[in-house]
């Protein structure tokens, strides 16, 4: 079975600009998420989508960041303008549903330097 | 809120020694808890979950948790340390409510001396 495919791997952009992260999650999994790992701490959720619609996007940044799930499967996270505090590793994950029992399955992130 | 908490940042155990995490919750209803596992420049890799019945859980890697409902703790636990084991874990719980967030502790680094 094929992982949590995520790309770019790397990105350095400058300040201001914009940049896009790209995820396509496990096959038949409805729910995927979108993570933000700052260096030294744990994964804090942006935005939780079921399906093609958002359940849960109270910790984004909605002023710059902006994400979509299109067709119910891939999606992607934007960031514009970009701040030297985005500066982490986000992290797309899927699971087959979003049940209280139901473990999350991982890609394996984009680094996100802002000079 | 639901939440978990990780006490040690930092954990060094020597090989073939015994190895913990600790982690403790709080939450208002049922349980449902945990663990991953990352390596450098890695995604999160699943280790076990906590549901229901047996408070010893097994997972991968010959890693295993134990549940404590009196101490509100799912310690991660392995009875022989390996170099290899050496990495950052995480403890997690899921909120409850319509939308079953999955919350993260801050990590523990895990190190593995030869």
């Amino acid at each position: 079975e094929a992982g949590v495919a995520q790309s770019p791997r790397y990105k350095i952009i400058e300040k201001r600009q914009s940049v896009a992260f790209w995820c396509n999650p496990i096959s038949g999994h409805a729910t995927l998420y979108w993570y933000q790992q700052i260096l030294g701490q744990g994964p804090k959720l942006l935005i939780q989508f079921q399906n093609n619609g958002v359940v849960d996007d109270s910790q984004l940044p909605k002023d710059r960041f902006s994400a979509e799930r299109l067709k119910g499967v891939d999606s992607t996270l934007k960031i514009q303008p970009a701040k030297l505090e985005d500066s982490a590793v986000y992290l797309c994950a899927s699971s087959v549903n979003h049940l209280e029992s139901t473990e999350a399955f991982f890609g394996q992130g984009t680094r996100l330097t802002v000079v | 809120a639901q939440s978990v908490a990780q006490p040690e940042d930092q954990v060094n155990v020597a090989e073939g020694n015994p190895l913990t995490v600790k982690c403790t919750y709080s939450v208002s209803g049922n349980p449902y808890l945990f663990w991953y596992v990352q390596y450098p420049n890695r995604g999160l890799q699943f280790l076990l979950k906590y549901i229901t019945g047996d408070n010893l859980v097994k997972g991968s890697y010959g890693f295993e948790a134990e549940f404590n409902k009196s101490q509100t703790s799912f310690h991660l636990k392995k009875p022989s340390a390996l170099v290899s084991d050496s990495a950052l874990y995480f403890c997690a719980v899921r909120d409850g409510g319509a939308t079953n967030k999955l919350i993260f502790g801050t990590g523990t680094l895990l190190a593995v001396q030869p």
